[in-house]
């Protein structure tokens, strides 16, 4: 039972477009919603995160868009750059100090 | 100045062996966590840690302990080493009460 679903699993996109990730959730216990990113050979880094509360938070090119209603939120980052190009995981947590319930990824390259 | 550590970043070891991995943070949280990423990068709670409570994921075999120190360390002990065990183990940690988790470098286990 996956409690977090994740797409697409890879994605590609052109320099300067917009790069968009998708995730659902099943359990409304989750109070919690961050993304990560990681680089190959590194530890995933918070890049942003959301609370129920909020439909939308938006830090530099990175926005998180959040549907309490369908159990859905997604990131969306703006004039993708090749630096962007990491494996991207959204998750969910009931609390602090309770373990991050993690999508399966998804791998993004921006070509140049 | 590395916020969370782990020592090795590379450990390749036989079926049936026992091995530590350790893991140090200096943040001042007194919350730890390790997580397993497999090679479809599939990240999963193996256990989380304060100094009051020890929560193990019921999935994780009894080979695998975790054993803290003190509120800056939690090692990971894997008794009888499987082939499956193969994985990338990273430790976390964070702020009681706040829900940013921060993740180490991440130590890439080999059984062979």
């Amino acid at each position: 039972q996956q409690q977090v679903k994740q797409s697409p699993q890879s994605l590609i996109v052109q320099k300067g477009g917009i790069s968009i990730i998708n995730c659902a959730y099943e359990n409304t216990a989750f109070d919690y919603f961050p993304w990560y990113q990681q680089f190959p050979g590194k530890g995933p880094a918070l890049l942003i995160a959301i609370r129920p509360d909020v439909s939308e938070k938006k830090e530099g090119r990175f926005t998180i868009s959040f549907n309490k209603s369908a159990k859905q939120f997604s990131l969306h980052i703006m004039d993708s750059q090749p630096g962007d190009s990491a494996t991207y995981f959204c998750a969910a947590s009931k609390r602090a100090g309770t373990a991050l319930i993690f999508g399966k990824g998804t791998t993004l390259s921006v070509s140049s | 100045d590395t916020a969370v550590s782990q020592t090795p970043k590379y450990l390749v070891t036989q079926m049936g062996n026992d091995k530590s991995i350790k893991c140090e943070q200096n943040l001042g949280h007194d919350t730890m966590y390790w997580y397993k990423q497999d090679s479809k990068k599939f990240l999963k709670i193996m256990f989380s840690y304060n100094n009051k409570e020890l929560i193990i994921n019921e999935t994780v075999p009894n080979r695998f302990s975790p054993k803290s120190p003190d509120k800056a360390h939690l090692n990971l002990h894997i008794n009888s080493l499987e082939l499956g065990d193969s994985a990338v183990y990273f430790c976390a940690s964070s702020q009681q009460g706040v829900e940013t988790q921060y993740f180490g470098p991440g130590t890439r286990l080999l059984v062979l």
